[in-house]
């Protein structure tokens, strides 16, 4: 079991929709994380929110949008998607602050994304 | 950029067997950490090291951190089928909140 919600698990969408991915976690912790990951490829880091705030993006195209509304909150807006970003997508947190540059990374389930 | 390589790629052993996955970064390490990912499943953190030539054990497992914090090692005496997976280091560079993670190493143990 994982302490970091993910929703929804499955979800297929064509290239002019748009949706959204949602991540919640209860654990405190201020920094969240989305990756991206392909099959049989390692987790790709997408985005990273440290106390609400964006502070990594890694050159992530502008059809993918995140938003941080609180703490626990983490969603990532879809938006004229292409095939090739059908992939599992990954929340994930964990604690943030100087003295918890270590902290480990707590993962949901994902949501395995298809675009049609 | 940092990249972080995993060998092998690909490992299938005989229930009891050892097993060992190497990871190799370009750059110098704050600290590494090791997850394990099963078939259809979510990253799961196993344990992180943070120390120049720092050793851990859990249970089977024995974790390593190279000297130099560029290489590490996870080693598994006796595999079980219950250790099936893709195993994956991720490293962090000083001052960065970033985690990149290795190429994975897969696991399949036959029993």
């Amino acid at each position: 079991d994982t302490e970091v919600t993910q929703t929804p698990k499955h979800l297929v969408m064509g290239m002019t929709n748009k949706k959204s991915l949602k991540c919640e976690q209860h654990m405190g912790h201020r920094a969240m994380y989305w990756y991206k990951q392909k099959a049989k490829k390692p987790p790709e880091l997408m985005f990273v929110y440290s106390y609400e705030k964006l502070s990594i993006n890694e050159s992530v195209p502008s059809r993918f949008s995140p938003e941080c509304p609180n703490s626990s909150l983490l969603n990532l807006h879809l938006h004229a998607l292409q095939p090739e970003d059908s992939a599992l997508y990954l929340c994930a947190s964990s604690q943030e602050g100087s003295l918890f540059l270590n902290s480990p990374l707590h993962f949901g389930n994902g949501t395995r994304l298809t675009v049609t | 950029g940092q990249q972080v390589m995993q060998i092998p790629q690909y490992q299938h052993v005989q229930e009891g067997e050892d097993f060992t996955t190497y990871c190799n970064s370009s750059t110098t390490l704050s600290n590494i950490q090791w997850y394990k990912q099963r078939p259809g499943g979510h990253p799961v953190f196993l344990i992180q090291l943070v120390k120049s030539g720092e050793v851990k054990k859990q249970k089977r497992l024995t974790f390593q951190f190279g000297e130099a914090k560029k290489n590490s090692s996870l080693h598994i005496t006796a595999t079980q089928t219950t250790d099936v997976g893709t195993y994956f280091c991720a490293g962090r560079g000083s001052g960065t909140y970033k985690y990149i993670f290795g190429t994975g190493t897969r696991l399949k143990v036959l029993a």
